[in-house]
């Protein structure tokens, strides 16, 4: 069926790293862009980073610009998101989304129209 | 950036009551808004797209409406089902943001 399965979350040291990944099955991954959301314990939504439906394309919130990195996989059906220099704040469960159409050819289908589960990201000393 | 907020934060209703959720941007985004549903310990779900269009499956009793800077997210007949957190997203530009979210609990 169509979805999306995030993993790689856990605990992990101030300042270290960590790799997230979503696997989408059930439609073609390569024709959508995709995004990752994050969201804090108890807290609202925020939007992370884009990435293009053919990879060209990266956007980042001023929040993780810089040490975060989108990338995606179109022959394992995966997008990931490299997360270094992780602080405390970074707590949070990350979402991966696709965008409600493909191609980004219609500005209506920008929205989130596909949500994964999430996985959870503590970083902690 | 485009700063949405949304009102009220919290809004206690009874079953069968229609409700409506408002989000108001800080600059004009066209109809580039939508509308979510969040349970406790889910993932969010979309519910409206481009301000008024209804997701398809989403139950007609949810409708959206507005344009420019102020939009409304109308329930007309609540159902036990639809007791849960509900959030407002711009995808005029990047970054893309949302509100700050309203529960809605039962009366």
């Amino acid at each position: 069926q169509v979805q999306l399965v995030e993993s790689g979350g856990g605990v992990v040291q101030p300042g270290r790293s960590l790799r997230l990944s979503c696997a989408a099955s059930g439609f073609s991954f390569s024709d959508y862009a995709m995004h990752w959301v994050r969201q804090a314990p108890g807290k609202g939504l925020e939007w992370v980073a884009i990435i293009s439906y053919e990879g060209s394309n990266k956007y980042y919130a001023d929040s993780v610009k810089g040490r975060f990195t989108i990338s995606r996989d179109d022959s394992k059906n995966t997008l990931y998101l490299q997360m270094n220099s992780l602080r405390a704040e970074d707590t949070a469960v990350f979402y991966c989304a696709r965008e409600g159409g493909p191609y980004s050819s219609d500005r209506s289908d920008w929205y989130f129209g596909l949500w994964g589960r999430g996985t959870l990201v503590t970083v902690s000393s | 950036d485009i700063q949405m907020t949304q009102s009220p934060s919290t809004l206690s209703a009874s079953v069968g009551d229609r409700v409506s959720i408002t989000c108001r941007a800080s600059q004009s985004m066209s109809s580039w808004l939508a509308w979510y549903q969040q349970k406790p310990g889910q993932a969010p779900k979309v519910l409206i797209y481009k301000a008024s269009t209804l997701e398809s499956g989403v139950p007609s009793r949810f409708s959206g409406s507005g344009s420019g800077t102020e939009f409304t997210l109308t329930i007309s007949s609540l159902q036990p089902d639809d007791f849960a957190t509900y959030y407002c997203q711009q995808y005029s530009r990047y970054p893309y943001t949302f509100g700050q979210g309203t529960k809605l609990e039962i009366k």
